[in-house]
């Protein structure tokens, strides 16, 4: 079955230290991954997807297929970084796509 | 161009009564989505819509319905709602060439 795991709730760390939020996936098919970003009571925002290699807000994340992850990092988090992260994987099932979203996981960045 | 937008932001409703939630998107997007959000569970799909007049039914569907009149609404039904609808509804849309998914602002539900 289709599986998105994001193993931590809560992630708080200082502002400048690293980050990385861990996201894992199952699925058999060829895999397309996002993370979304909501800041505090507000919509998701498309944050990364993988299929763009590309950086915002100093965020990457890696596609790692023989690991079946699709963790998000950042080498220097920042206070306004913190938010609820949700990573999400695109199926396709029955012939339509849907987005099966992880649990989430809290980043909490203090001063 | 507002993008996704979510009606009522916010409601109270006692067991057993009734309420729809309006979405609207003027991207002329054919897909629509109808999501709960629950605290450590993440998004949940509701039902979801492929095309004007065509409804299905997403990961929970019971209580319950939509309907997808016009091509940029899509409206969510709670026939007699329950304490255990209480929630954070999001709506959400995508082109059909796209994967990417656009959220509304959210509805805010609590049903005593």
């Amino acid at each position: 079955a289709q599986r998105v795991t994001q193993p931590e709730k809560l992630l708080s760390v200082f502002k400048g230290a690293p980050v990385e939020l861990k996201c894992n996936y199952s699925y058999s098919g060829s895999p397309e991954l996002f993370w979304y970003v909501q800041y505090s009571r507000q919509r998701l925002q498309l944050l990364l997807r993988h299929i763009s290699r590309e950086s915002i807000k100093g965020f990457t994340a890696d596609l790692n297929k023989g690991e079946t992850s699709f963790h998000l990092k950042k080498p220097f988090a920042q206070e306004e970084d913190s938010a609820m992260y949700y990573c999400a994987l695109s199926i396709m099932n029955t012939g339509f796509q849907k987005l099966v979203f992880g649990t989430g996981t809290r980043l909490l960045v203090s001063p | 161009n507002a993008g996704v937008t979510q009606t009522p932001k916010f409601r109270v409703l006692k067991t057993g009564q009734s309420m729809t939630l309006l979405c609207a998107q003027d991207m002329n997007h054919e897909y629509m989505y109808w999501y709960r959000q629950d605290p450590g569970m993440g998004l949940r799909l509701i039902h979801y819509s492929v095309g004007e007049g065509t409804t299905a039914k997403g990961e929970v569907p019971d209580g319950y319905n939509v309907s997808r009149l016009k091509k940029q609404n899509f409206l969510l039904g709670l026939e007699s709602a329950a304490p255990s609808q209480t929630s954070v509804y999001f709506c959400a849309s995508r082109y059909s060439g796209e994967n990417e998914q656009f959220f509304g602002p959210g509805t805010r539900l609590t049903v005593l």
